[in-house]
């Protein structure tokens, strides 16, 4: 079975700190993503990595980077928290270039901001 | 118009009845298409894939349309534990990048 671990399940931090966020999978996937998901909006795309040192944005990359620097691991790294960004962070890692496999998500972190 | 639309729901559904619900997508040129199953506060998992000529998988189907652009979840005798949100899922422009979900259909198997 795929894996896709997620560094923490719940984190709290305060404002203005730098948060990173890690995910592992051990499937040899070239593709990994991290998405966002709040009530009533579904879950979102903030960045996403076709392979080692790349990364693409997605819908909501604003106040987020990523980095990609060994394949099996994709960091999402808020650059000053913000209240806003309390959310459930979900990573997923998928392979085929075409995008027609499926993405297989870790457990998620739940991120709170204070 | 939205990408990919679903019915939030909650449909409440006695035990051993069956049940379906829609997901219609607006990007004529999408590729790939899947079902997804979120229980409460936990990730979502892969229920199925969604092919062309239709498949199933035990008491769950999956048809797609593409002239009408939907696809479609069919549960045959569920169970309590099929209760859940289920999330449609495209790959609207057959690429690398990241899948669009729906905003999930809850379902609510009841004794």
């Amino acid at each position: 079975d795929v894996k896709v671990t997620q560094s923490s399940r719940y984190l709290v931090k305060r404002t203005g700190e730098k948060v990173f966020l890690e995910c592992v999978q051990d499937m040899d996937h070239e593709n990994m993503f991290w998405y966002r998901q709040d009530p009533g909006l579904g879950l979102r795309l903030i960045y996403f990595s076709y392979d080692v040192k790349m990364k693409e944005k997605g819908d909501i990359p604003e106040g987020y980077s990523v980095s990609r620097e060994k394949k099996e691991r994709f960091s999402l790294i808020l650059e000053s928290a913000s209240t806003n960004q309390t959310s459930m962070y979900l990573c997923a890692s998928g392979t085929g270039s075409m995008g027609n496999q499926p993405q297989h998500f870790g457990d998620g972190t739940r991120l709170s901001i204070l | 118009r939205k990408e990919v639309e679903q019915d939030p729901g909650p449909f409440n559904v006695p035990e051993g009845a069956t049940v379906a619900f829609n997901c219609t997508y607006s990007n004529s040129a999408s590729q790939s298409f899947f079902w997804y199953r979120q229980d409460c506060r936990k990730e979502p998992k892969l229920l199925m894939s969604v092919y062309s000529s239709g498949n199933e998988d035990g008491r769950f189907t999956a048809q797609l349309n593409r002239a009408s652009q939907y696809i479609s979840l069919l549960i045959r005798d569920s169970k309590l534990s099929d209760s859940a949100t289920y999330l449609c899922v495209v790959n609207p422009g057959g690429g690398a990048d990241g899948l669009t979900f729906g905003k999930g259909t809850h379902l609510i198997i009841q004794p």
